[in-house]
């Protein structure tokens, strides 16, 4: 079935480096997209999320990309932090899908190294 | 704390027991969600409420899981007769606007542990 998924289950970066997380999905009907952070033992928190009529989108340290025509979305954090540590979910919500629920990614796992 | 709470926030149970989570939604909130996460997995959509209304139920909420949300407030998921494979986190949210593009906050979660 049609799902949305993550290139890599870990990502190991320098505190201070920019940080790229992938998502892959297959629903081309998809119009909203969310990135979702979640620390050990707490609920996933919401990062950002776009729109399927935009390609970009930008908060603070965090930018995310869209693009539809290999749908592929990715999340960007500039200059990590310790705090950055978590595991990273895509999720998207399927356009005239009835359901409001969202339809989570495996994770990636971003460790920030010293 | 205005944030979404639920409790408990651990439980362990023995195969065959029946179990009640409850999750308590940030106040102004009308729609209510309720996810099962399983360990190195993203969470996975069980069933929504809009106000008291259960509008949508996942295939992965089998006969032996029941929500309820009687006053459109606070929601409880029960499941009967529990199974080891029922191990998991079980996640709620709630958000404020109905539609596809709105903001779901989750709670801390349930872990269920089925001995």
């Amino acid at each position: 079935g049609e799902s949305v998924g993550l290139h890599l289950p870990t990502l190991s970066v320098q505190e201070g480096d920019n940080s790229i997380i992938n998502c892959a999905y297959s629903n081309s009907a998809s119009d909203y997209f969310i990135w979702y952070k979640q620390e050990s033992g707490k609920g996933p928190q919401f990062i950002i999320d776009i729109r399927s009529n935009m390609d970009k989108r930008q908060g603070q340290r965090v930018t995310v990309l869209l693009n539809k025509t290999v749908k592929h979305l990715s999340l960007q954090i500039a200059a990590t932090q310790p705090g950055d540590s978590a595991v990273y979910f895509c999720a998207e919500n399927p356009a005239g899908g009835g359901a409001d629920g969202l339809t989570f990614g495996k994770g990636t796992h971003l460790i920030i190294q010293p | 704390d205005t944030g979404v709470s639920q409790n408990p926030r651990h439980k362990i149970t023995k195969r065959g027991q029946n179990v009640t989570f409850r999750c308590d939604p940030i106040s102004e909130h009308n729609r209510l969600y309720w996810y099962r996460q399983t360990l190195g997995q993203g969470p996975e959509f069980l069933t929504y409420f809009q106000n008291e209304a259960q509008l949508e139920k996942s295939r992965l909420l089998s006969d032996r899981f029941s929500a309820e949300r009687p006053k459109g407030s606070f929601s409880t998921l029960e499941i009967q007769r529990t199974e080891q494979g029922d191990s998991a986190m079980y996640l709620c949210a709630s958000s404020q606007h109905a539609g596809p593009h709105n903001e779901q906050f989750f709670g801390p979660g349930t872990r269920l542990t089925v001995l």
